[in-house]
């Protein structure tokens, strides 16, 4: 596609529910980050996969929390036994490649309301 | 030692005025940082990056400073418009870090008529 796109844009649950959130990426891009981003505040991150595999996990908050990316396209960021303070705006992101200093292009986020 | 500090909060402005918005990092280890720019429902884009092996970079009315040995940088956008109103973001990352971006946390500007 053109751009990085997320599905949902916003998705409302309830407290304790399971949640998927789906990535992606622009395509020919290996590297692939997802972002958390609290209201105002400055995205947070949380994982980076370079082609399938998660090289870098160390921003998930606690094993509620989880990604994959099968075929090395696609990411779904999965959240377990959500909680109130799991409301945010989660953001993904893809370059070129994980080299330092590629731009990385941003979707515009899905916005998760836990009630 | 990741931290990444944004000033001001939040920045009003007259038409045709200059913005400023400072950022200060802890981490020398950092050698790239970009300043994204993020309207309301929409994801973060790219404005403008920097390395610090130059201590200026100027692409039309979007300039970065910097300054390597007080460890900070600087975005000046020059005759600020209405358009221009938006949330901005100063990061930075590592060479070997996998491009992962260490955020400010971002100073919202209003361009007044």
């Amino acid at each position: 596609g053109a751009g990085v796109s997320q599905t949902p844009s916003n998705k409302v649950t309830e407290k304790g529910k399971y949640v998927e959130l789906r990535c992606d990426p622009i395509s020919g891009h290996t590297a692939l980050y997802w972002y958390r981003q609290s209201l105002g505040q400055g995205p947070e991150f949380l994982i980076y996969f370079q082609g399938t595999g998660a090289a870098d996990d160390s921003g998930l908050p606690n094993d509620r929390f989880f990604a994959v990316r099968p075929e090395g396209s696609v990411s779904t960021l999965k959240i377990q036994r959500t909680e109130r303070g799991d409301s945010a705006v989660y953001l993904c992101a893809s370059s070129l490649s994980g080299t330092g200093g590629t731009e990385a292009f941003f979707g515009q986020g899905t916005r998760l309301t836990v009630v | 030692q990741q931290q990444v500090k944004q000033s001001p909060q939040s920045l009003i402005v007259q038409k045709g005025g200059i913005s400023i918005i400072n950022c200060a990092y802890e981490n020398t280890a950092f050698d790239y940082f970009p300043w994204y720019q993020q309207f309301p429902g929409k994801g973060p884009a790219l404005l403008i990056a920097i390395r610090p092996d130059v201590s200026e970079k100027k692409e039309g009315r979007f300039t970065i400073s910097f300054n390597k040995s007080a460890k900070q940088f600087s975005l000046h956008i020059m005759d600020s418009q209405p358009g221009d109103s938006a949330t901005y973001f100063c990061a930075a990352s590592t060479a070997g870090g996998g491009n992962k971006l260490t955020f400010g946390t971002g100073t919202q500007l209003k361009v007044e008529l």
